[in-house]
């Protein structure tokens, strides 16, 4: 069945530095794929989708690019903000990731 | 604003007890959802329904029932709760297919089992 793995967490870094937080995935079709954020205390929300191979999602400085050949989805940003933590979870449509816990020290 | 709702945001349970977790959208979707959130196992599937009456089986449903009387609300129900269903449950609704539609959730329902 279809399966999501992440990087394993928790991940700290400084203000300003470069986040990388790496999605495989393993699927049967032509899924869609997302990025989830948990601020402390909340649900879940969207971060960023993308529904095709190539497709690039963007939103708040963070982006990730569909990539077919290496079935990946990674998460990337190039300045983090101590804003940005939280917990971030890879999808694919209804199958999670385990989620990665980013902290960002000032 | 749209929204999920989730009627308690924490409940402590004795072991055996029944406890009815209940969520509410207001978008209209047709599609609603129950996952539990578990440090290092991240969200998984407990039951869904596509529609009113109707439910579908996920990943974890063993323990859990569900029901679907109007379309808005979705509860899931533990028939007799136990420690090991101590977690983070949270509700999610969508319209349309699920494919590429983003779910929208709740803030959650802490429950801890004694």
């Amino acid at each position: 069945g279809d399966s999501v793995t992440q990087m394993e967490g928790p991940v700290t870094l400084s203000e300003e530095a470069f986040l990388t937080i790496n999605c495989t995935y393993t699927a049967t079709g032509y899924p869609s794929l997302f990025w989830y954020v948990q601020y402390p205390g909340e649900g879940l929300q969207l971060l960023l989708k993308a529904t095709k191979a190539d497709d690039k999602g963007s939103n708040k400085g963070f982006e990730a690019t569909y990539r077919k050949e290496t079935t990946s989805f990674h998460l990337e940003k190039g300045s983090v903000q101590v804003s940005d933590s939280a917990v971030y979870f890879c999808a694919l449509e209804l199958t999670f990731g385990q989620g990665t816990i980013l902290t960002v020290h000032p | 604003d749209v929204k999920v709702t989730q009627s308690s945001r924490y409940l402590v349970k004795r072991t055996g007890e029944k406890v009815f977790l209940e969520c509410v959208q207001d978008m209209d979707h047709e599609n609603m959802f129950w996952y539990r959130q578990d440090p290092g196992l991240g969200l998984r599937l407990i039951y869904f329904s596509y529609d009113v009456k109707m439910k579908e089986k996920g990943d974890i449903p063993e323990g859990y029932s569900v029901s679907r009387e109007k379309k808005e609300r979705f509860s899931l129900i533990l028939e007799s709760a136990s420690t090991n269903q101590t977690s983070m449950y949270l509700c999610a609704s969508t319209s349309g297919g699920a494919g590429a539609n983003v779910l929208t959730f709740g803030a959650g329902s802490r429950l801890t089992v004694l």
